[in-house]
């Protein structure tokens, strides 16, 4: 079975500044997805960014970026010039790209808080 | 539209009470999924539909009933709950079979059983 390992239960970050968010998992599948999921105090849960496990390059979208290193099995998120509303909790997921598979593994999240 | 619509966004019930949760999105997809949520925890899977049939049930207490009428609607019926089912409850949704594979998340709606 897959597991997904969000071994910091929180972190701060001044505005501005750079943080990462760090995510491992374990698996024995060579297809798959993986996700960051936000969701604010509150609010709505977002997808922030996904990565297909046969792509080499790293997704991006504009100040979020990840680290995908398939041979270690780590998917770690990079907010750039971070904002008051990237203040949220982070969920790292992971999804199976067996056909007729519809779980998602999330990890157990990071609460994010962004310092003034 | 990227939307899943979630209603009541609140409700508070007895655990003699009888009530639903109604979930509805346009997108198309033909998956839908019903989740728990404790405070500060990550969402716990309870059910999916894949083509308005129920593909995954996690040994969830019978208490809970969902339906799922059509593809575009999902309900999660509520009976005889108990206070620790007190907790967010979130649908979601998401296109199988097309490569992409994200959720999209409705709101959810805050449960309190007293």
């Amino acid at each position: 079975a897959q597991t997904v390992t969000q071994s910091q239960p929180e972190m701060s970050v001044q505005e501005a500044e750079t943080v990462t968010l760090s995510c491992t998992y374990d698996t024995s599948e060579s297809d798959y997805y993986l996700f960051w999921y936000k969701q604010p105090p509150s609010r709505q849960m977002i997808l922030v960014i996904r990565q297909e496990a046969y792509k080499q390059q790293n997704a991006t979208e504009n100040r979020f970026s990840v680290n995908f290193q398939k041979a270690a099995k780590s998917f770690s998120l990079k907010i750039s010039d971070s904002q008051l509303g990237d203040a949220a909790m982070y969920f790292c997921a992971y999804r199976s790209a067996v056909p007729g598979t519809y779980k998602y593994i999330f990890g157990t999240g990071t609460r994010l808080k962004v310092l003034a | 539209d990227t939307e899943v619509t979630q209603t009541p966004k609140h409700l508070v019930m007895g655990m003699t009470n009888k009530k639903s949760l109604k979930c509805e999105q346009h997108m198309g997809h033909r998956a839908m999924y019903w989740y728990k949520q404790k405070a500060k925890k990550p969402p716990e899977l309870m059910f999916v539909y894949s083509y308005e049939k129920l593909s995954i049930n996690e040994s969830v207490p019978s208490r809970f009933s969902p339906e799922c009428p059509n593809s575009s609607l999902l309900n999660l019926h509520l009976h005889a709950l108990q206070p620790e089912d007190s907790a967010l409850y979130l649908c979601a949704s998401s296109r199988p079979g097309t490569g992409r594979y994200e959720q999209y998340f409705g709101p959810g709606t805050r449960l309190t059983v007293t």
